[in-house]
């Protein structure tokens, strides 16, 4: 196991709701990845946190948000949800000054109707 | 074309058959490259990273050729258990990693 939480397991919506996606990282991690997996695709990068402050950030609109705590725990908030939001939400931890492998939660799947 | 490009598969072999996959990326500037597994609606999990002299692990083996701008996995005497999608993953830049499309293996008895 990678010591990457993430809460809740399974969540369903209805379009225009907002929702927010919880992640811990692994203990000593101070680095947080958020993806989107697609059915049948690769993860696509959302946003990467790193000492609280947003790192970077992949082609996601503004309605997609986070956040990262002082304990390195991490929210992705998506407001107005839409049909094609239906995913796997999955956060990465890694150690920024130690290589850069990440190391994934069991993820959150986005259902929305 | 796409970032990081992959065969998606399926590639069905028999147990104890050698099995081969190609990665491809655009950014020749990509810095890290790595191979994850996922199971069926798991996540991934990291199983090598990928350096220019190549690595082994065990049964696995990965190659990166940079001039050609891919790399390779290797899986040797398949089991059954190795059925699975391999993610390929390029780091461009300090926090882009790009992740392929995924290969589906499956190891028939």
């Amino acid at each position: 196991e990678t010591g990457v939480t993430q809460s809740p397991t399974h969540l369903i919506k209805t379009r225009g709701q907002q929702v927010t996606l919880r992640c811990s990282s692994q203990s000593g991690h101070n680095t947080v990845s958020w993806y989107q997996q697609a059915l049948g695709q690769g993860p696509q990068f959302i946003f990467q946190y790193y000492r609280e402050e947003e790192n970077g950030r992949g082609n996601f609109p503004p309605r997609f948000s986070g956040l990262q705590f002082p304990n390195y725990s991490s929210e992705l908030n998506v407001n107005a949800l839409e049909l094609d939001d239906s995913a796997l939400y999955l956060c990465a931890s890694s150690l920024a000054d130690r290589g850069d492998t990440q190391y994934f939660g069991p993820g959150t799947r986005l259902t929305v109707l | 074309r796409k970032e990081v490009e992959q065969d998606p598969g399926p590639f069905n072999v028999p147990e104890g058959a050698t099995v081969a996959f190609n990665c491809t990326y655009s950014n020749s500037a990509s810095q890290s490259f790595f191979w994850y597994r996922q199971d069926c609606r798991k996540e991934p999990k990291l199983l090598m990273s990928v350096y220019s002299s190549g690595n082994e692990d065990g049964r696995f083996t990965a190659q990166l050729n940079r001039a050609s701008q891919y790399i390779s996995l290797l899986i040797r005497d398949s089991k059954l258990s190795d059925s699975a999608t391999y993610l390929c993953v390029v780091r461009s830049g300090t926090y882009k990693y790009i992740f392929g499309t995924g290969t589906r293996l499956k190891v028939l008895a």
